[in-house]
C-alpha cells in the first residue's frame, strides 16, 4: 500500500535559521507528492506540489524536489520567520481520477515553532 | 469567495447520540471527501465521492455514514458516536484529477 513518513516534532527554531522537514514515500505506481501547512485553528493549504520525478516545486520561499532514487520530498526553506509556526504535512496521490484517484495519503504531521 | 463550509466547528455530544456534521463547497467541484485527523497519525480518509450520489469507502469508514444527494453538500453522519470518535474532522474537496484539495476549517467532535 501507500504511506508517508514524516520526521516528528517539533521542530523549534530561531528566526532566519535553515528548515528541513523530512519525507519518505512508499507507493505503488507513480504518485504525486505534496506540502500542506496547517495554520493553527485553520484548515490545511496547499503549499507545494510536484508531479514527477525531478520536479521542485516551490512557494513562499518554500521548496521541495521529487526524489525518485530515494523516494523522498523533503521540505527546505533558508530563512524562516515566526509566521512559518504551523503543522506540516507530506502527502501523495496515486492513481488515475476515475479510481479515487484524488485520494490523499498524508504522513502524521511535523509541528514548526518559530522563535524570534 | 471560494470555500468549503462545516457546521458546527465545534461539537460536545454523548455516547450513542446520532448527529451530522455539515460540509458545503461553492467551488462546483466534484470530488469530496472527509478526513479524520489524530495526533501523530495525521489524516485519515473517512469517505470520499466522486459526484453525486457516487460514495465510497476510505481507510477508515467504520462507525460513518455520508450521503451525497447535492453537488455542494456532503454530510457525515454519526449513528451512534463512541468515544474512539472524539477527533478532528475535516471536509475537503476538489475538481476530479485536480491537484489541490480545498480543506474546510475543521469540526473538533468531543464524544462522553
Amino acid at each position: 500500500g501507500n504511506s508517508v513518513t514524516q520526521m516528528e516534532g517539533p521542530v523549534t527554531l530561531s528566526e532566519e535559521a535553515f528548515l528541513t522537514i523530512n519525507c519518505t514515500y512508499t507507493a505503488t505506481g507513480y504518485p504525486s507528492l505534496f506540502w500542506y501547512v496547517q495554520y493553527p485553528g485553520e484548515g490545511l493549504q496547499l503549499l507545494l506540489k510536484a508531479t514527477k520525478a525531478d520536479d521542485k516545486g516551490s512557494n513562499k520561499g518554500f521548496e521541495a524536489t521529487y526524489r525518485k532514487e530515494t523516494t523522498s520530498f523533503h521540505l527546505e526553506k533558508g530563512s524562516v520567520q515566526v509566521s512559518d509556526s504551523a503543522v506540516y504535512f507530506c502527502a501523495l496521490k496515486v492513481g488515475h481520477p476515475e479510481n479515487a484517484g484524488n485520494m490523499l495519503t498524508f504522513g502524521g504531521g511535523t509541528r514548526l515553532m518559530v522563535k524570534p | 469567495e471560494a470555500q468549503v463550509t462545516q457546521n458546527p466547528r465545534y461539537l460536545i455530544t454523548v455516547t450513542g447520540k446520532k448527529l451530522t456534521v455539515t460540509c458545503s463547497q461553492n467551488m462546483n467541484h466534484e470530488y469530496m471527501s472527509w478526513y479524520r485527523q489524530d495526533p501523530g497519525l495525521g489524516l485519515r480518509q473517512i469517505y470520499y465521492s466522486m459526484n453525486v450520489e457516487v460514495t465510497d469507502k476510505g481507510d477508515v469508514p467504520e462507525g460513518y455514514k455520508v450521503s451525497r444527494k447535492e453537488k455542494r453538500n456532503f454530510p457525515l453522519i454519526l449513528e451512534s458516536p463512541s468515544p474512539n470518535q472524539t477527533s478532528l474532522y475535516f471536509c475537503a474537496s476538489s475538481l476530479k484529477g485536480g491537484n489541490e484539495q480545498f480543506f474546510g476549517p475543521g469540526t473538533r467532535l468531543t464524544v462522553l
